[in-house]
């Protein structure tokens, strides 16, 4: 089934750094792809997603790009806050046993931002 | 518009005690989730359903039932609690099948 390998934290930056969060994902076709992020004490939420290959989701000055060649939807920053401090999961559609889809995330990457 | 909402926020339980966690959705959302959050391990899907009256297994559903009576709710059911189900659950709600909707999650111990 679809799978996705997420870079493992935790990621510490100073603020005004760039960010990059790996994702790799393996899957049959070209599923959409997410970000998710959850902040202290909160569940999970889209951050931003892409549908098809090449397309690039955008929001809330993050970014990421889906790469078929290197089956890949980095998550990118080019200046984070203290506020940016989160866990990010990266997530696909995958099919269950039962022949429902669902989604399945990333073990999640810790980032922390210091003022 | 509370979005999706959860009962109780904390609870410890001893071994072998039951308890349900609610989970409410005011979107009118076919589709609702119950994950559990484990250090390291992401988000691992235990049961689901596709609407109401319906309910399917997820990834790591022994130990837990669940029920969905009524289109805004699902129930989460721990009929004999065990320390390996220690865990912060979450419950989600989506329409589109993918742009899934969070609630604030229960921090659940097992003693």
């Amino acid at each position: 089934g679809n799978s996705v390998t997420q870079m493992e934290g935790p990621v510490t930056l100073s603020e005004e750094a760039f960010l990059t969060i790996n994702c790799t994902y393996t899957a049959t076709g070209y599923p959409s792809l997410f970000w998710y992020v959850q902040y202290p004490g909160e569940g999970l939420q889209l951050l931003l997603k892409a549908t098809k290959a090449d397309d690039k989701g955008s929001n809330k000055g993050f970014e990421a790009t889906y790469r078929k060649e290197t089956t890949s939807f980095h998550l990118e920053k080019g200046s984070v806050q203290v506020s940016d401090s989160a866990v990010y999961f990266c997530a696909l559609p995958t099919i269950s046993s039962g022949s429902a889809r669902q989604l399945t995330f990333g073990s999640g990457t810790q980032l922390t931002v210091l003022p | 518009n509370a979005g999706v909402t959860q009962t109780p926020k904390f609870r410890v339980l001893k071994t072998g005690q039951s308890m349900t966690l609610l989970c409410a959705q005011d979107m009118n959302h076919e589709y609702m989730y119950w994950y559990r959050q484990d250090p390291g391990m992401g988000l691992r899907l235990i049961h689901y359903s596709v609407g109401e009256g319906t309910t399917a297994k997820g990834e790591v559903p022994d130990g837990y039932n669940v029920s969905r009576l009524k289109k805004q709710n699902f129930l989460l059911g721990l009929e004999s609690a065990a320390p390996s189900q220690t865990s912060v659950y979450f419950c989600a709600s989506s329409y589109t099948l993918y742009e899934q909707y969070f609630g604030p999650g229960t921090r659940l111990t097992v003693t």
